[in-house]
């Protein structure tokens, strides 16, 4: 089975600062990873897919990167409702799996 | 607009059988293009894939769990279901139902509300 090593499991960032997530597999996934937020009580919501994708609807400031084992989630400019806990997803042979979670707090 | 929905007992006793069951609206189960996938959350922890159906039936399952796990579909109904047997209380989680979209790396993309279930006698 693939893993996914999330970090930070947590961050502190200022409005304004660019925010910086990432996601190592423990193998060569393609482009075959997501990303997620998730706000206290909410189910997650779709930001990013296939790696660099927005998906409809989703801020500009908020972008991914990366392919084969290492990845990257960035949100450029971090806004008072971004306060959330971010995943990774990968997919890998008919099976899913989610990396660990990164909670981001205001400073 | 893509609308699920989970229901189902909040409450189950340890070794029964939790179910739940995922009503879809704004979009049909049968007319293919997705998987429906279950996820949960443990209180406080991160997600944990379940597992997930296409509508022709056929299903995949988390390793982890797959003894124990039964994902099912009702086209009829735009319904999908999830039957977890034997449960503990590390069953106790949020469960989630999800859309899957057919992109490269399975995004879900519409999920419901989620529900609380909890294993104790």
């Amino acid at each position: 089975d693939i893993q996914m090593t999330q970090s930070p499991s947590s961050l502190s960032a200022s409005v304004g600062d660019r925010v910086t997530i990432t996601c190592q597999a423990s193998q060569d996934i393609s482009n075959y990873l997501n990303w997620y937020q998730q706000k206290p009580g909410k189910a997650p919501k779709l930001l990013i897919y296939d790696a660099s994708n927005l998906e409809t609807g989703v801020p500009s400031r908020f972008s991914g990167s990366g392919s084969g084992t290492d990845f990257t989630f960035t949100i450029s400019s971090l806004q008072p409702e971004d306060i959330a806990t971010y995943y990774c997803q990968q997919y890998d042979n008919l099976s899913v799996t989610f990396g660990q979670g990164t909670k981001l707090e205001i400073k | 607009q893509v609308q699920l929905q989970e229901s189902g007992p909040g409450l189950v006793k340890p070794s029964q059988t939790l179910s739940l069951t995922c009503t879809v609206s704004g979009g049909s189960i049968s007319s293919g293009g997705y998987y429906w996938s279950w996820i949960r959350q443990h209180p406080g922890k991160g997600l944990e894939w379940i597992g997930y159906i296409y509508y022709s039936g056929s299903t995949y399952y988390n390793p982890s769990l797959k003894s124990r796990v039964t994902i099912s579909v009702d086209t009829s109904k735009n319904q999908f279901s999830l039957k977890l047997s034997s449960v503990t209380a590390a069953d106790t989680a949020v469960y989630y139902c999800a859309r899957v979209s057919f992109s490269d790396s399975a995004p879900h993309d519409y999920w419901g509300q989620g529900t609380l279930v909890t294993v104790s006698s």
